[in-house]
Parts: structure tokens; sequence; C-alpha cells
């Protein structure tokens, strides 16, 4: 199975702040990867397919990065509602497999 | 508007069975994967299993082999999961999700899960 490694596994970011989560596969899955933001006791949230395509009605703030083993979620200015666990789940093969999350938090 | 909703969750007794079902509404069925996922608590997001459309597809991650079934009823627009021989790291929240391929500009086709139901808590324990 494709191995997926996020980081950091936590981030304390400031409202207004750029902040940047980075997912990194255990061999390559070419752009097949997507981000998901998960509130407490709630779904997940598709953000971002494709590595890089935003998902229909998800802010603009969010935007995706990479190929190959390395991929980028960054949020150009974090707002209150951003403040979540986010996960990479590569659909490159199967099994599919998720990160282990990063939980960003309000400093 | 599409929905999911799940049921069947319960606390059971290590070795016991379970099936949790997913009452979908608001899109074409039978045109879609569909998936279950789940999720421990206080850890992170796994993928359980899928199935295509018409039922002639069917993944499982390894942990649930031989235990666990995937099965739909297009006439009723549900999903399901058949939980055998559970086991006490099977306790999680359990997902169900639509499966849709979205394609880029190249034509290259991405699996994604759009829409997620709200989750059905299974407890495995004696």
């Amino acid at each position: 199975a494709i191995q997926m490694t996020q980081s950091p596994s936590s981030l304390s970011a400031s409202v207004g702040d750029r902040v940047t989560i980075v997912c990194r596969a255990s061999q390559g899955i070419r752009n097949d990867l997507g981000w998901y933001q998960q509130k407490p006791g709630k779904a997940p949230k598709l953000l971002i397919y494709g590595a890089s395509n935003l998902q229909s009605g998800v802010s603009s703030r969010f935007s995706g990065s990479g190929s190959g083993t390395d991929f980028t979620l960054t949020i150009s200015s974090l707002q209150p509602e951003d403040f979540a666990t986010y996960y990479c789940l590569q659909d490159y093969s199967y099994p599919r497999t998720f990160g282990q999350g990063t939980k960003l938090e309000i400093k | 508007e599409v929905q999911l909703v799940e049921s069947g969750g319960a606390l059971v007794q290590p070795g016991e069975s379970l099936r949790l079902s997913c009452a979908t509404s608001g899109f074409r069925f039978s045109a879609y994967w569909m998936a279950w996922f789940r999720q421990a608590p206080g850890t992170g997001l796994e993928w359980v299993a899928n199935i295509k459309g018409d039922g002639s597809a069917i993944y499982y991650v390894d942990s649930v082999k031989g235990r666990f079934t995937i099965s739909r009823d297009n006439a009723k627009n549900s999903l399901y999961l058949q939980m055998d021989s559970l086991r006490a790291q099977d306790t999680a929240m359990y997902y169900c999700a639509r499966d849709v391929n979205y394609s880029d500009a190249g034509g290259h086709y991405f699996d994604v899960f759009d829409t997620w139901g709200q989750g059905t808590m299974v407890t495995v324990s004696s």
C-alpha cells in the first residue's frame, strides 16, 4: 500500500496567516491526490482534487500543488472557519490511503 | 440536494455481526461508485471499501477482507456494509460517501469523494 505522510501533524496559526501543509507519497502517484477538511464531530469535506483543482463552492483561499510524490495545500489567509484537521488522500491505487492528518489550531 | 444517511451502528461484542446502511437521495444512485470509510476515536480517516454502480467491481482494505462485505440495492438507493467477526479494532465512526470521477482539462480522471453522510458509530467491546 502507498503510504502518505503529512507534515506537520499540528500547526498553530493566527487569523490572516498563510499556512502550508505538506503531503508526501511513498511512491509516485502522478497528481492523483485530494485534500479533505474535517471539523470536530463532522464528516470530511472535499477541498481539492487532482492535486490542484478546487472543488466547486470551496473558497479560493485554498490551493493545492504538486505531482509525483510531493504535494502541498496552502491556505492564503486563514479565517476562523478554517481551523480544522486536514487530510490528503491518494486515489492512484488501491487501497486508497490517507495521510495521518494535520490539525490546524488557533494561536 | 444530494443526501446520505447512515444507520445501523451499535454496541456489539467481539465476534458478533452488524449491518450498516446508507440511504441516499438526490442523485441517480446506480450511476455512481459508493464507498465506506471509518475513523477510530481520536484518530485519522481510513478508507474501508468501495463498490461500482452496478456492483460489478469491489475493493477492500486488507484489514477487513474476508470479514466485511459491501453491497448495494439500486432499487432502494441504498448502500450496505455487512460486518462479521467484529474486533475491538473495528470500533469507529463509519461514514458512507459518494465516489465520483472528475476529469481535468487533459482528460485524466480523478476518484473523489464529494458527498459524505454524518456517520454511524460502531463500538466493539465486551
